[in-house]
């Protein structure tokens, strides 16, 4: 079982607000990674992190921001919530360190709605 | 970069019949290919995966096939359960050494 955890797993918020989507894992991963899920299902890589200080964009362009300022925690930030943000957000980890480096641990996501 | 489709987007099949889910890749500097199962409420995890020096893998009732030649990788399930109904994704390692998914494929295992 993965021990990566995103709170809170439900979100509504109205437009305007700042919000900061939490991510924290406890394995040791060096790198975390941000994917958005749109009701489509598919995923999109938003963000990632190699490891303390790096942070990287992703495939589909996003408005929001990371940070990585410890190994455990990768937290997103949106600075201005529309609806168009509403969404599932999946964080995941993985440790580049070891052999089956390439497998991603993925909490169970954050459900946004922006109204 | 990277692009991966999979098909069909949607899957129903009776229990105990096989599924197939197929996928296929445009860069050819892809070496890993994983398979990721999401059940409702959850994050993905991992079920299997394949190397491109590799071209079957099997793991009980699931397997994975490859073609490089062609950049294309199947998902076969067989003796299908109830408990395999899910969203299955195929993908892809990009150069940055990260993941580009599939579209995802809904499996439905009728009882």
């Amino acid at each position: 079982e993965a021990d990566i955890y995103q709170t809170p797993r439900y979100l509504v918020i109205g437009t305007g607000k700042k919000i900061t989507l939490e991510c924290s894992q406890t394995m040791g991963h060096d790198k975390m990674y941000w994917y958005q899920q749109d009701p489509g299902m598919e995923l999109h890589l938003i963000h990632y992190s190699y490891g303390v200080n790096s942070t990287e964009k992703g495939d589909l362009s996003s408005e929001s921001t990371v940070s990585r300022i410890r190994t455990e925690h990768f937290p997103l930030t949106l600075e201005s919530a529309r609806p168009s943000h509403t969404s599932q957000y999946l964080c995941a980890s993985s440790d580049t360190r070891t052999a089956k480096n390439e497998k991603l641990f993925f909490g169970s996501g954050t459900q946004l709605s922006v109204l | 970069g990277e692009n991966v489709e999979q098909h069909p987007s949607t899957l129903s099949v009776q229990e105990g019949d096989s599924a197939v889910i197929k996928c296929t890749y445009s860069d050819s500097a892809s070496n890993y290919f994983p398979w990721y199962k999401q059940e409702l409420g959850k994050g993905p995890q991992l079920i299997i995966d394949i190397r491109s020096n590799v071209g079957e893998k099997k793991d009980q009732r699931i397997a994975v096939t490859l073609n490089k030649t062609a950049k294309h990788f199947s998902l076969h399930i067989t003796e299908t359960q109830p408990e395999d109904s899910a969203v299955y994704f195929c993908a892809a390692e990009t150069g940055a050494n990260n993941l580009f998914f599939g579209t995802g494929t809904r499996l439905t295992v009728i009882p």
